[in-house]
């Protein structure tokens, strides 16, 4: 079946304006994460949901940063007023969690933000 | 203090012949699950094994195995007769307390004809 789908591929904001970006999952699978990966911090976890229960924010880096999953699929990750260092490639992964011994997340492509 | 080291910025190996990527962990949560990622130039994430921490045997798929000593907490992984395919940026992670991975920075490696 098909895999994790990311959208857009890039994205070129200017300083101070707001990014949406869009993960489609696995089709069943129950968790979702968003990472990000930029040169000087390596890969980073952002956010976590699974299932119905109420996400794990820890990773987000500030409160202009939120993300949303409608109906237990799509997820929007959205950056309010975007700086500089926000420039990254942010990554979607999805997991089955049906309690596999390794239940491995599933990565899309990504979707790199640049913003100028 | 850093959940995932590994040491080696960049790797070179002959096509045909085995190499070791190295990571070391630290946790203090008893059940835990080590991966290794690879992440060619295209730049898309690709599973390639796991290692849950009370698993007794090292983890084997196919060319890969991960050399898993849990007393040194170490979990590098062998990848045996390189291909030129095989050149790419190798992560190693950690799961602990929940689902979320933990990266390390990462090791390129680079596979000569």
């Amino acid at each position: 079946g098909a895999g994790v789908s990311q959208s857009p591929s890039n994205k070129v904001t200017e300083k101070g304006k707001d990014v949406e970006l869009r993960c489609d999952p696995i089709s069943g699978h129950t968790a979702l994460y968003w990472y990000r990966q930029s040169l000087g911090q390596g890969l980073e976890f952002l956010i976590y949901f699974q299932g119905n229960s109420a996400p794990d924010k820890s990773g987000l880096p500030s409160d202009r940063f939120s993300a949303e999953r409608t109906g237990g699929s799509v997820s929007t990750l959205t950056i309010q007023r975007t700086q500089q260092e926000d420039s990254a490639v942010y990554l979607c992964a999805s997991s089955a969690l049906a309690g596999g011994r390794s239940d491995e997340q599933y990565f899309g492509p990504g979707t790199r933000l640049t913003v100028t | 203090a850093q959940k995932i080291t590994q040491t080696q910025p960049g790797m070179f190996v002959q096509e045909k012949e085995a190499v070791t990527l190295d990571c070391t962990y630290d946790t203090s949560d008893p059940s835990y699950g080590l991966f290794w990622y690879k992440q060619p130039s295209s730049g898309e994430m690709i599973f390639l094994i796991y290692q849950g921490s009370y698993d007794q045997q090292n983890a084997t798929e196919g060319r890969y195995s991960l050399n898993f000593q849990k007393a040194r907490k170490s979990a590098n992984l062998v990848i045996s007769a390189s291909q030129l395919g095989d050149s790419a940026m190798y992560f190693c992670a950690m799961r602990e307390y929940g689902n979320k991975l933990v990266f390390g920075a990462g090791t390129i490696l680079r596979v000569k004809s």
